[in-house]
């Protein structure tokens, strides 16, 4: 069955740092990978998805980026935080098998 | 653009009573619709997927309605118990995109 790390668990950041998360999954190979953020009070917001190695689709953020260097391994980053950025961060596979979306544990950041 | 509400926001309920927890959607051209549970400060839990052909599906003491025309959803939770505490969410995917809408959660207490 499929696992999903995602690291750090948690994270305090001061604003205009940078900033880089990591998941990784496990059991499962050529998934499609989504990076949520889930703020507080708010809904799941979908940042970036990936089909492949290499290939991201942006839906929102201006300051954040996205990477898949390894078809196992979803990189979302930033070079400068802003306060707005705080809040839970979820990264999740689908695929190639299932449609079931299956997530990991997620990333509280905080920025001060 | 797809919209999905949940109502209520919140719910509190005795043990052994029958949970129903609704989730309506705008565009009824979807591909499958997902209910998910969320503890505090965890991801995700998968708990029902049903595909747009689906009327149903069923898992232990759940039970997921589909009535796509409508654009309705319901989960059906039979016997609460005090670990059934948590956020429900469902979320709806189009036929032609990769892209969940999510709508913000059912939030339920079970009262022992």
């Amino acid at each position: 069955s499929q696992t999903i790390h995602q690291w750090p668990a948690t994270l305090v950041q001061p604003v205009g740092s940078p900033l880089s998360l990591e998941c990784t999954v496990e059991g499962t190979s050529n998934p499609n990978l989504y990076w949520y953020r889930q703020a507080a009070g708010r809904g799941l917001q979908l940042l970036f998805y990936s089909v492949g190695i290499g290939q991201i689709s942006s839906e929102v953020p201006q300051n954040l980026s996205a990477s898949r260097p390894q078809d196992r391994q979803f990189i979302l980053s930033s070079k400068k935080l802003l306060l707005s950025d705080s809040g839970f961060y979820l990264c999740a596979l689908e695929g190639p098998s299932t449609d079931t979306q299956y997530f990991g544990p997620g990333t509280r950041l905080t920025v001060l | 653009k797809q919209e999905v509400t949940q109502i209520p926001a919140a719910l509190s309920v005795p043990e052994g009573e029958n949970l129903v927890l609704n989730c309506s959607f705008t565009d009824s051209a979807i591909y499958n619709l997902q209910w998910f549970r969320q503890d505090p400060g965890k991801g995700l839990t998968s708990l029902l997927l049903i595909q747009s052909s689906q009327r149903e599906q069923t898992s232990g003491r759940l039970n997921a309605s589909l009535d796509k025309s409508s654009g309705r959803s319901t989960l059906y939770i039979a016997a609460s118990q005090p670990g059934d505490s948590a956020t429900y969410l469902c979320a709806v995917r189009p036929r032609d995109d990769y892209k969940l809408s999510f709508g913000a959660g059912t939030t339920v207490t079970v009262r022992a």
